[in-house]
């Protein structure tokens, strides 16, 4: 099993600024997730963030927007850049299975409230 | 990732069991059929998967249509802890290595004390 912890939980940010949320996973893993999950609806992905190369971003996403850090095998950032209130919503990190026969698993997730 | 088709909302009275359905006619024979439940204000957590043969395991049941067109998570005894909504999720084995999940609109469960 992998233990993922996230930080901040929530924040509220005014439009125009930047948050940066952190995703800390308590084993070493190849691919890192980012997912978005706006009010009411189910998740997106974002992008997915490997160790060592640039992630590489979903339709409808940009580096520009949601730039991701990956600088090693147990941690990751992404940024929500010049936000807003569009972009309030939850932001998850997940990290993958081992193995087809295991599962993925999920951060508690980061809500985000622009004003 | 293969589309998949759940109810949007489903009741259950506590105690019962719950059968959630989730219709899946394009899957392919490298799909995996996974089931995840996001509690509220938690994120998605693993549930249940299989391939072809029905799954047990202490959380829940999974039985698979011999044509694996359709599958139903089966929770045998629902408790108001298991109000959450449930996705039905392909993940293709072909992908491994790309864990990126695919979610449906999922089936809000609701449990009626």
């Amino acid at each position: 099993s992998a233990v993922i912890s996230q930080k901040p939980s929530r924040d509220i940010c005014q439009r125009g600024t930047s948050l940066t949320i952190q995703c800390q996973v308590d084993s070493q893993v190849t691919m890192m997730f980012w997912y978005r999950q706006q009010p009411g609806q189910s998740l997106t992905l974002i992008a997915t963030a490997n160790q060592g190369s640039e992630a590489t971003y979903e339709s409808g996403f940009v580096i520009d927007k949601f730039p991701i850090s990956r600088p090693n095998l147990t941690f990751s950032t992404l940024t929500v850049s010049n936000m807003s209130p569009e972009d309030s919503s939850i932001y998850l990190c997940s990290v993958g299975s081992a193995s087809m026969n295991t599962e993925a698993f999920f951060g508690q997730g980061t809500r985000l409230t622009v004003v | 990732d293969a589309k998949t088709t759940q109810p949007n909302s489903m009741e259950s009275n506590e105690e019962e069991p719950v059968h959630l359905p989730c219709n899946h006619s394009t899957i392919s024979g490298t799909d995996y059929i996974h089931w995840y439940r996001q509690l509220p204000s938690q994120g998605p957590e693993y549930v249940i998967h299989g391939l072809t043969s029905n799954v047990n395991n202490r959380m829940a049941s999974l039985a698979i249509a011999e044509d694996r067109k359709s599958s139903t998570l089966i929770l045998h005894r629902a408790t108001l802890r298991d109000a959450a909504v449930y996705y039905c999720i392909l993940r293709d084995i072909s992908n491994f290595g790309n864990e990126k999940l695919t979610f449906g609109t999922g089936t809000r469960l609701t449990i009626i004390p």
